[in-house]
């Protein structure tokens, strides 16, 4: 299964951009991006997913590099409440194991008022 | 509201007792999870399940049973096999379809002492 490397911690301010960055240079062409966040004592929460082009919604946006070898998660406007650890896993829709994710220890993001 | 309910909160059992963790989902989905977190790790997948009456072990199915004879619930048997029990058990559930998100429960920490 393809791995991927994060920063074990990162730090922002209040209201200032968060770019997370995740470096998956083994990845395979059929293997999906995806984010997810888990706040402290609770399960981890879906946040985003791209394949190749840059993505958007209501929480985050998705930067991924031209040839896939690394991804970054942006927070536009860093809450306190973004305080989590933020995990990037690939996910290869066309394994037979559909759906097994790899969790690593992901980056833990501290948010300063 | 939809959503995955694992009961209890918290859990605390004797060395040598099989314990069973509680997972229902009113979401309709297919694909069902159990994961593993120790402090300051990632999580790792112990037995999941696609569909009703079938399931596969993980990563980390030693010492751990499941049962899938509902479509919206999916227990986890923590047995006196299991060497070291004490962890934070989350549960997960998915509809199955490519890249559809995990949906996560906020967990079960259980002690054994």
């Amino acid at each position: 299964d393809a791995k991927t490397t994060q920063p074990n911690s990162m730090e922002s301010n209040e209201e200032e951009p968060v770019h997370l960055p995740c470096n998956h240079s083994t990845i395979s062409g059929t293997d999906y991006i995806h984010w997810y966040r888990q706040l402290p004592s609770q399960g981890p929460e879906y946040v985003i997913h791209g394949l190749t082009s840059n993505v958007n919604n209501r929480m985050a946006s998705l930067a991924i590099a031209e040839d896939r070898k690394s991804s970054t998660l942006i927070l536009h406007r860093a809450t306190l409440r973004d305080a989590a650890v933020y995990y990037c896993i690939l996910r290869d829709e066309i394994s037979s194991n559909t759906g097994k994710l790899i969790f690593g220890q992901g980056t833990t993001l501290q948010v300063k008022p | 509201d939809g959503g995955i309910t694992q009961s209890p909160k918290y859990l605390f059992r004797k060395e040598g007792q099989n314990v069973t963790l509680s997972c229902e989902q009113n979401l309709n989905h297919d694909a069902m999870y159990w994961y593993r977190q120790d402090p300051g790790q990632g999580l790792r997948l112990i037995y999941y399940s696609q569909i009703v009456n079938d399931f596969q072990k993980g990563d980390i199915a030693e010492g751990y049973s499941v049962s899938r004879e509902k479509k919206e619930s999916f227990p986890l048997t923590v047995t006196s096999a299991q060497k070291n029990p004490t962890a934070f058990y989350l549960c997960a559930s998915e509809r199955g379809l490519p890249n559809s998100p995990l949906h996560f429960g906020n967990g079960t920490r259980l002690t054994v002492t």
